[in-house]
């Protein structure tokens, strides 16, 4: 069935540097990527998504990457601060079938003030 | 983005009871719903998918008798743990989206249930 795989499972980053998690998807027919933040105890909040027409989108200092053809999709965060620290959690939706998201294990990060 | 509440953000109930777990789409209309439970440290399991005014979508394993799911209204879905037990005890987060041509997905803070 359907399968996102994200990388790395826990990321410690020091306050300041980029930080870069990366996720793969198995259903090529995939036209729709969100990335959540999570905070501890709390629900998951759309940071960024990206829809499969475009290659990159950014907005302040987050940004997503879609390679389409190796079905990779990628979040950049730059100048990482002490609250960017939670779970961060990709997902691939398609538009016909179930309609289901996938999501993938998630990623702890940590900035290290 | 859109608001997506849930109430009660923690409930503690005894074993063999039941639990009503409220949704609401605060700022927009949503035709589909969707209940998730989520262990410690694990990511989003996918209950059950409801569209408003028609039976819930249960995942494979999930057992549409004791998780009832109610999607009465576009701003409204109920999920109920009826005769709770302890193995019940998780976080369980709704989510919402407008309608098929709007992806986005927004989701509630969470309901932190206790089974003792």
């Amino acid at each position: 069935g359907e399968n996102v795989e994200q990388h790395p499972s826990t990321l410690s980053v020091q306050e300041g540097d980029s930080a870069v998690i990366k996720c793969t998807y198995s259903d090529s027919a995939s036209n729709y990527f969100p990335w959540y933040k999570q905070e501890l105890g709390k629900g998951p909040q759309l940071i960024i998504d990206i829809r499969s027409n475009v290659g990159e989108k950014k907005d302040q200092r987050i940004a997503v990457t879609l390679n389409k053809t190796a079905k990779h999709f990628s979040l950049h965060i730059t100048e990482t601060q002490p609250e960017d620290s939670a779970v961060y959690f990709c997902a691939a939706y398609k538009d016909t079938g179930g309609f289901k998201t996938i999501f993938g294990a998630g990623t702890r990060l940590f900035v290290k003030a | 983005g859109a608001v997506v509440s849930q109430h009660p953000s923690r409930v503690i109930c005894k074993s063999g009871t039941s639990v009503k777990i409220e949704c609401r789409s605060l700022d927009f209309q949503a035709t589909t719903m969707f209940w998730y439970r989520q262990f410690p440290k694990q990511s989003l399991m996918l209950m059950a998918t409801s569209n408003e005014g028609s039976k819930a979508t249960y995942e494979q394993g999930v057992e549409k008798d004791k998780f009832l799911i109610n999607h009465a209204s576009l701003t409204l879905s109920t999920l109920t743990v009826t005769s709770a037990h302890p193995e019940d005890s998780s976080f369980y987060i709704c989510s919402a989206r407008a309608d098929r041509e709007n992806y986005e997905q927004y989701f509630g803070p969470g309901t932190r249930l206790t089974v003792t």
